[in-house]
């Protein structure tokens, strides 16, 4: 079970903003890597992946962006907030089956 | 570049069928596991179904087990599945994403299957 707080994050613009997400099990695979990912779903969008295996952040992805963690407790950290961040956002474990999704932190602008 | 292309949605009654389609292009379609993930109006996303690369091995939520089937056409580089007895409850955005391990790479832009009578 993946479990995500907060549910609902307002921030100012420039400011930075932490969502958690934690794992009723380990995230280590056999092979030493861990497998949390997280998505960002603008609204009227699909999923896109903007970290995996913890803290790699993906091609085009802005490095105000940051995944960190171990084990079973993970942090998506934005270092300041802008206005295209808007929208919700899941960590996804892809170690146990069935993968799973955290339920989704809901990011808006105070 | 990396393109995944949902269709097949619509309004089907309760116990009906459908067949959604992803067509694929920008990559190597026979190297890549694949998925379907659903997201039910205003919740979060929902894993479905799993195939891997050569078609052999097939998983599946347990909430659709014996109702979905899901296939691939490696010549065609397309993804399917077949959702037969059908309910309210399947009514969601259906997308299609591809997996390089323990991660879903790229999504499509998703297809909606409304349930309802």
């Amino acid at each position: 079970v993946m479990t995500q707080s907060p549910l609902f994050l307002p921030v100012t613009l420039g400011q930075p903003a932490s969502i958690s997400c934690m794992s009723s099990q380990s995230l280590v695979y056999a092979d030493g890597n861990t497998y949390l990912n997280w998505f960002q779903q603008r609204p009227g969008q699909s999923p896109r992946r903007l970290i995996y295996k913890v803290s790699h952040r993906d091609s085009g992805v802005p490095d105000r962006f940051s995944g960190s963690g171990s084990g079973t407790e993970f942090t998506l950290k934005i270092s300041r907030v802008e206005a295209e961040d808007v929208g919700v956002y899941y960590c996804m474990q892809g170690v146990q089956w069935p993968p799973t999704f955290g339920g989704g932190t809901k990011v808006e602008i105070k | 570049q990396v393109q995944l292309v949902e269709s097949g949605g619509s309004v089907v009654q309760p116990g009906g069928s459908l067949r959604l389609s992803c067509a694929t292009s920008g990559f190597t379609f026979s190297d890549y596991a694949m998925h379907w993930v659903r997201q039910a109006p205003g919740k979060g996303l929902d894993w479905v179904a799993y195939i891997a690369s050569d078609g052999n091995n097939k998983q599946y939520a347990e909430s659709v087990k014996g109702r979905f089937t899901i296939s691939r056409d490696n010549l065609e580089k397309t993804l399917h599945l077949q959702m037969n007895s059908l309910r309210p409850e399947d009514t969601a955005v259906f997308y299609c994403a591809t997996d390089s391990g323990g991660t879903f790479d790229y999504w499509g832009q998703g297809t909606l299957v409304t349930v309802s009578s």
